[in-house]
């Protein structure tokens, strides 16, 4: 059981949209659409933002999506803000009642 | 309001023993699965495993199986996360989250971590 792959860190300016990635495999990401992911601000809990792969928890700004396409789910986040500047991480059923995170992601707001 | 609640930090030495705490408020705790995350200093989450409150069946990430002892007590409505003998590397925050699930006519599924508590640290060192 192998972490998801999620690029070290993605950068944009204020106002623009980027795109996190998260990689895994036919066991987890891509057998379920059951991906999650969370941002986490330094020293704090991290907060969920999207779930079932591309659903909203109540109170989560719609400029956060997802989607899944086969073992690949991606986070976009539009409108970018200074405020988004965080660690993000996807996360994954893997089966057998087990579930697997990303590396994590560092977003900079330039 | 659902609220999650750990116990404190804590300072022990290799070799040492520990069982941290958490205890669920605001809900029924009862019937959920709460999992344990790890978060070593600097790095990313990484998922340990999970407990059913109901009746204290567990199931444990590879990574951290005959590591870590995962208990429970649901007349205190409280998860116990456990290490027989501490190691350096143990150092880390741990954090515990309530597991929703996703279930369908014919099973049910972990889905995601809808609440986590404040998380506790655990500092390993001689």
């Amino acid at each position: 059981q192998s972490a998801l792959t999620q690029p070290a860190s993605v950068s944009g300016s204020p106002g623009q949209s980027i795109t996190i990635s998260c990689t895994g495999t036919s066991s987890d990401v891509g057998a379920y659409n059951l991906v999650s992911w969370y941002q986490q601000h330094p020293g704090k809990v991290p907060k969920l933002i999207i779930y079932e792969a591309n659903k909203r928890p109540s109170g989560v700004s719609n400029r956060f999506s997802g989607s899944k396409s086969g073992n690949t789910a991606s986070l976009t986040i539009s409108g970018l803000q200074a405020e988004d500047e965080a660690d993000y991480y996807c996360c994954s059923y893997a089966g057998s009642r087990t579930l697997v995170f990303g590396g994590g992601t560092k977003l900079t707001v330039l | 309001e659902v609220q999650l609640e750990q116990s404190g930090a804590e300072v022990k030495k290799p070799g040492e023993s520990l069982k941290i705490s958490c205890k669920g408020s605001g809900y029924s705790f009862t019937n959920d699965w709460i999992g344990w995350v790890r978060q070593m200093p600097g790095k990313g989450l990484e998922w340990m495993g999970i407990i059913y409150l109901g009746d204290s069946e567990t199931r444990y990430s590879p990574s951290f199986q005959g590591q870590v002892t995962m208990s429970a007590d649901k007349s205190l409505r409280t998860a116990y996360l456990q290490w027989s003998s501490l190691k350096a590397t143990d150092t880390a925050i741990y954090y515990c989250v309530r597991h929703r699930l996703f279930c369908t006519r014919v099973v049910c599924r972990l889905d995601y971590c809808d609440s986590w508590g404040p998380g506790t640290l655990v500092t390993v060192s001689s």
